[in-house]
């Protein structure tokens, strides 16, 4: 079945480490995404990739990266320079690259990371 | 910059009962799309319903049905014959259609808990 793997589901991270994120599609999207949800909130956009090699910042940006070197990964790395990381991290892909349509953003099973 | 409210943090349906949610968005422009959303304490997120802004008719998904009042801008989920697996955090999400990015805002959720 196609889908959206995110791993892992739990991570830990220690003061001033960077720790990455893994976010894989099989669904042939072209776009794809990462949120940040705090508790009793909605998500909030921190990167966005809509072809390969081309990603952009959302609104929260600072403190993480990204790369997208295949369509099918986007992984998402928390850096030190993220002073408040703990939190629910969920990824999502589309399908279109084109305005005009309605097709919705498909997600993950998120990984809540946590600082030790 | 486009913003999605929900003013209900919190609502309760009794089983097999109607309950409506309600969403509130601001924006200047007049072709876009809007989503809901469904978070189980699985914490995935789920598409339950969309709506073009273009089309008058509103959406249904056999127990969901929206309320769309473009004027009002106004987006609100109707689920009828509630079910105890319809417990979950509800997102109003915005798209616009004006480019291809098709980035999501959302709102802060609604949880709703449905009483046996």
């Amino acid at each position: 079945d196609g889908g959206i793997t995110q791993s892992p589901k739990y991570l830990f991270r220690k003061e001033g480490q960077n720790v990455t994120l893994s976010c894989e599609q099989n669904l042939n999207h072209d776009a794809m995404y990462w949120y940040r949800q705090d508790p009793g909130q909605g998500l909030r956009l921190i990167y966005y990739s809509q072809i390969v090699n081309d990603f952009q910042k959302g609104d929260i940006a600072e403190g993480y990266s990204v790369s997208r070197e295949k369509k099918e990964s986007f992984p998402l790395t928390v850096t030190s320079a993220q002073k408040n990381p703990t939190a629910f991290y969920l990824c999502a892909s589309s399908l279109n690259r084109v305005a005009h349509s309605n097709q919705p953003q498909h997600f993950g099973d998120g990984t809540r990371l946590s600082i030790l | 910059a486009q913003t999605v409210t929900q003013s209900q943090p919190e609502m309760s349906v009794q089983e097999a009962e109607t309950v409506t949610l309600s969403c509130t968005y601001d924006t200047s422009e007049s072709d876009y799309y809007l989503f809901w959303y469904k978070q189980p304490p699985s914490r995935q997120m789920i598409l339950v319903i969309r709506q073009e802004a273009y089309k008058q008719q509103n959406a249904t998904e056999n127990r969901f049905s929206v309320n769309f009042q473009k004027a009002a801008k106004s987006f609100s989920l109707k689920i009828s014959d509630s079910q105890l697996g319809d417990a979950a955090m509800y997102f109003c999400a915005y798209r616009t259609a004006y480019n291809a990015g098709n980035m999501l805002t959302f709102g802060g959720g609604t949880r709703l808990m449905v009483k046996p």
